[in-house]
């Protein structure tokens, strides 16, 4: 079946521009995940969405970072008003349902750049 | 709070060699222990993880990993390296709470030499 897909691949942005990134997760699958891959930081948890309740943004590191889910399925992150501080691979994951124990699968993530 | 250390940013292999990838972890909760290697350009992919049903864990690929409380550890290991299994190998733990956002160590790149 289908994996978890995210658009666009890559991203090459101006700094001072917004940017919105989408994920489209397994198709029955409650639980989706932001996190963010860069050189300094490694892998880290931006948000959580569990169905339709208000997410978890403990993990997001400025309030230019936004995250919606619609409709318990496709998630978009914005990012507004880029610095180059923010280029780095975005992975989106999704789980079947929320808990430690739910294996996450991830997309193949967004490259932003921003210059 | 949970956290989990990748001992060895790079490891190089001859093809056919043992492959061991460390990782020690930091738990105030039972532990659940995943690893997940990335090929250039992917996303990640799950290889194993651990939830507590037995110490031993077989993942794909002939990888698998033991879990040892004693020593807060969970390795990777592999009998005998391919050259496909050159990729970079995340281990990380479940954060705890309801939510089970992951927790990654810093990442193993790992090379194999043919």
């Amino acid at each position: 079946g289908a994996g978890v897909s995210q658009s666009p691949s890559n991203k090459v942005t101006e700094k001072g521009k917004d940017v919105e990134l989408r994920c489209d997760p397994i198709s029955g699958h409650t639980a989706l995940y932001w996190y963010r891959q860069s050189l300094g930081q490694g892998l880290e948890f931006l948000i959580y969405f569990q169905g339709n309740s208000a997410p978890d943004k403990s993990g997001l590191p400025s309030d230019r970072f936004s995250a919606e889910r619609t409709g318990g399925s496709v998630s978009t992150l914005t990012i507004q008003r880029t610095q180059q501080e923010d280029s780095a691979v975005y992975l989106c994951a999704s789980s079947l349902d929320r808990g430690d124990q739910e294996t996450q699968y991830f997309g193949p993530g967004t490259r932003l750049l921003v210059l | 709070a949970q956290s989990v250390t990748q001992l060895g940013s790079h490891v190089s292999v001859s093809e056919g060699a043992l492959v061991l990838l460390r990782c020690n972890y930091s738990s105030s909760v039972p532990p659940y222990l995943f690893w997940y290697v990335q090929y250039p350009n992917q996303g990640l992919q799950l290889l194993l993880k651990y939830t507590s049903a037995a110490t031993l864990v077989k993942g794909i690929n002939g990888f698998e990993a033991e879990f040892k409380k004693s020593e807060t550890s969970f390795h990777l290991t592999k009998p005998s390296a391919h050259m496909s299994d050159a990729a970079e190998y995340f281990c990380a733990v479940s954060g705890g709470g309801s939510q089970g956002n992951l927790i990654f160590g810093k990442g193993t790149k790992l090379s194999v030499k043919p």
